[in-house]
């Protein structure tokens, strides 16, 4: 059975810095791209990154870059999120959520629970 | 910035059809997805590559695409289906982008 299990989350003032951590289950880790998917309180679904299964890709949305920084250690079957400069904006439920490709579109076959960081003084 | 429009709320009566929409431009070159999302809860996938259906996915969950909009349907709808539901697609250099989601309630 395949499981995500985030934790890292909780209350860090603006402009501190928080990490996640992903821990992944029930499935060849090492052969999936991986990705942050995030939710704010009420709100949509907004994807935030994505790391290929060998590190070598990395995305962020725009909201993020030059903020966030993703990666992953394999040998632990674990998938980070460390998180810079926070702001207001960025208090959401964050998902860690497996990678699925139909050609070149990515899609999330698989969440774990989600781990709420709240960015607030 | 590409936009998927979901209608904000459908409601039905337990064991009618229910239908969702989504549209975009870029759909017609573009797979859609559809996420089930029930309160507390993370989202789980009901259809995959505008029609496909995970294995463990009711048979009533089914999903199409004309042009450029995209529909999930759900037959006989039960209570157990009320949730929030989200169309993904992605954009012209592959982002992924969700719709805003729509509430469905089951009267």
């Amino acid at each position: 059975e395949v499981q995500l299990v985030e934790s890292g989350g909780g209350l860090v003032k603006p402009g501190g810095s928080l990490r996640l951590s992903c821990a992944a289950s029930g499935f060849t880790f090492s052969s999936y791209s991986m990705n942050w998917v995030r939710q704010a309180p009420g709100k949509g679904l907004e994807w935030v990154s994505s790391i290929s299964s060998s590190s070598s890709y990395i995305y962020y949305a725009d909201s993020v870059k030059g903020r966030f920084t993703i990666s992953r250690d394999n040998a632990k079957n674990s998938l980070y999120l460390q998180m810079n400069s926070l702001r207001a904006e960025d208090t959401a439920v964050y998902y860690c959520a497996r990678d699925q490709k139909d050609f070149d579109q990515h899609y999330f076959d698989y969440w774990g629970q989600g781990t709420l960081v709240t960015v607030s003084s | 910035s590409y936009e998927l429009t979901q209608p904000p709320s459908v409601s039905v009566s337990p064991g009618q059809t229910a239908r969702i929409t989504c549209s975009g431009d870029a759909l017609p070159k573009q797979y859609a997805y559809w996420y089930q999302q029930k309160p507390g809860q993370a989202p789980v996938l009901v259809i995959y590559k505008d029609s496909e259906r995970p294995s463990g996915i009711p048979e009533r969950f089914s999903g199409s695409s004309s042009g450029t909009t995209v529909t999930l349907t759900i037959s006989g709808v039960q209570a157990e289906d009320e949730a929030d539901y989200y169309c993904q697609s992605a954009d012209s250099s592959g982002t992924p982008v969700f719709g805003g989601g729509t509430k469905l309630t089951v009267l």
